[in-house]
């Protein structure tokens, strides 16, 4: 089984700054990475797809990077809505379809 | 419109059975792989089950896959003629409390898979 690793758990950051997130596989998944957005009380939002690919309607702000083992989520310019926990999960090798333990990005 | 929504969840003893179901319209359910994920109170998100579409994953429909932690214990299943996914889930743990999620997978022009939609979940609680 993959295990996918997320850093760091929490990311405190100030609206309008640069959030990075990463997402470290256990072994290559190439691109087969996707990003999701969980605000609470809600169901998990896809983001990112192919590792670097943006989901229909999703801003330009939200980025993402990498193949194999590394991976990178990044929102340019953080806005009020951005606050959430952001999951990565793998579909390179499954079952199971792992997710990383999530990143909470906070309010500085 | 195109959602999922699913039902069933409640509050089960120890060692009970439990059937969930995931409602979907605004698509052609049976071509698509779909998938039930869960999330345990204030913890992260765990995929549980899948089961191929008629054209998904394995390239032909009803192929099912299961966590370590499910496998033998829970049963995902489909009816295409009413466009609607299960999780028929026995010998129930308190380990296994938690929202369950239903999501549909899709594939990229360039191969790549992912759960394009998914449904707001139902909770399950395993409790004497």
């Amino acid at each position: 089984e993959i295990v996918m690793t997320q850093s760091p758990a929490t990311l405190s950051v100030s609206p309008g700054e640069r959030a990075t997130l990463s997402c470290r596989a256990s072994q290559s998944v190439s691109s087969d990475l996707a990003w999701y957005q969980q605000k609470p009380g809600q169901a998990p939002r896809l983001l990112i797809y192919g590792a670097s690919t943006r989901a229909t309607g999703i801003p330009a702000r939200f980025s993402g990077s990498g193949s194999g083992t590394e991976f990178t989520l990044t929102i340019s310019s953080l806005q009020s809505d951005d606050f959430a926990v952001y999951y990565c999960q793998q579909f390179n090798n499954w079952p199971p379809n792992t997710f990383g333990q999530g990143t909470k990005l906070e309010i500085k | 419109e195109v959602q999922v929504v699913e039902s069933g969840g409640g509050l089960v003893q120890p060692g009970g059975s439990l059937r969930l179901s995931c409602a979907a319209s605004g698509f052609t359910f049976s071509g698509y792989a779909m998938s039930w994920v869960r999330q345990a109170p204030g913890k992260g998100l765990e995929w549980v089950s899948g089961i191929s579409g008629s054209g998904g994953i394995s390239g032909s429909g009803g192929s099912t896959y299961y966590a370590d932690s499910v496998k033998g214990r829970f049963t995902i299943s489909r009816d295409n003629s009413k466009n609607t996914l299960y999780l028929q889930m026995n010998s129930m743990r308190a380990d296994d409390t938690a929202v369950y999620y239903c999501a549909k997978y899709a594939r990229a022009v360039a191969g790549n898979w992912y759960f394009d939609l998914w449904g707001r979940g139902t909770l399950v609680t395993v409790s004497s």
